[in-house]
């Protein structure tokens, strides 16, 4: 079957850097995104990681490991707005039907 | 401006009744898709289409009906037949020669 972990919830302070990891097991890998979604809105696009490493945009870096089925999504610098949900999704084969974690609910604090 | 809409944002209905979700694109995006989302859940898949006039089942599709009459128009009936059908329902597009979803604003959908 497919299966995709992620931590239920995380609390961080502001200012801090948080790191929300993903594990996969999937038929097939064609891409992993990360997703933030705040309360009750759609998820929007932060990143995609199709090859192994990590890719840094500003604030957010996103890790890929193929070799292990394993992802991490890092922010630094955390600011309030950043209390959300982080969904974690792969590509099990194709472009068509993407996996979704159940998604890990970041607060941060003051 | 580009983008996906769903309406209503929320919608009410009671047990038994039929219910019809919206979904409009104007990215001239070959794909859409239908998920739904519960509390503490990721998102799950009920339908997708990757060409007008045909459609795919996605994970949970039972209880549910789609049609793809026109590239930009994907709509979403939930039938008396769901048993569970309270739910946030997301709609997504994507371009053919693209990786990446593009999301709605979701309906939230409450049936008593």
């Amino acid at each position: 079957g497919q299966n995709i972990d992620q931590p239920t919830e995380m609390t961080a302070t502001e200012g801090a850097i948080v790191q929300i990891n993903c594990t996969y097991q999937t038929s097939g890998f064609n891409g992993l995104f990360w997703y933030q979604q705040h309360a009750g809105e759609a998820p929007t696009f932060l990143s995609y990681n199709v090859l192994d490493g990590l890719e840094e945009k500003g604030r957010f870096s996103s890790f890929l490991s193929r070799s292990k089925g394993y992802s991490y999504l890092l922010l630094k610098e955390l600011q309030m707005k950043d209390s959300a949900s982080y969904l974690c999704a792969v590509y099990p084969g194709g472009y068509n039907k993407l996996i979704f974690g159940a998604g890990t609910r970041l607060a941060v604090h003051p | 401006d580009g983008g996906i809409t769903q309406s209503p944002k929320y919608l009410f209905r009671k047990e038994g009744q039929n219910v019809t979700l919206s979904c409009e694109q104007n990215l001239n995006h070959d794909a859409m898709y239908w998920y739904r989302q519960d509390p503490g859940q990721g998102l799950r898949l009920i339908y997708y289409s990757q060409i007008v006039n045909d459609f795919q089942k996605g994970d949970i599709a039972e209880g549910y009906s789609v049609s793809r009459e026109k590239k930009e128009s994907f709509p979403l009936t939930v039938t008396s037949a769901q048993k569970n059908p309270t739910a946030f329902y997301l709609c997504a597009s994507k371009g053919s020669y693209s990786y990446e979803q593009y999301f709605g604003p979701g309906t939230r959908l409450t049936v008593t």
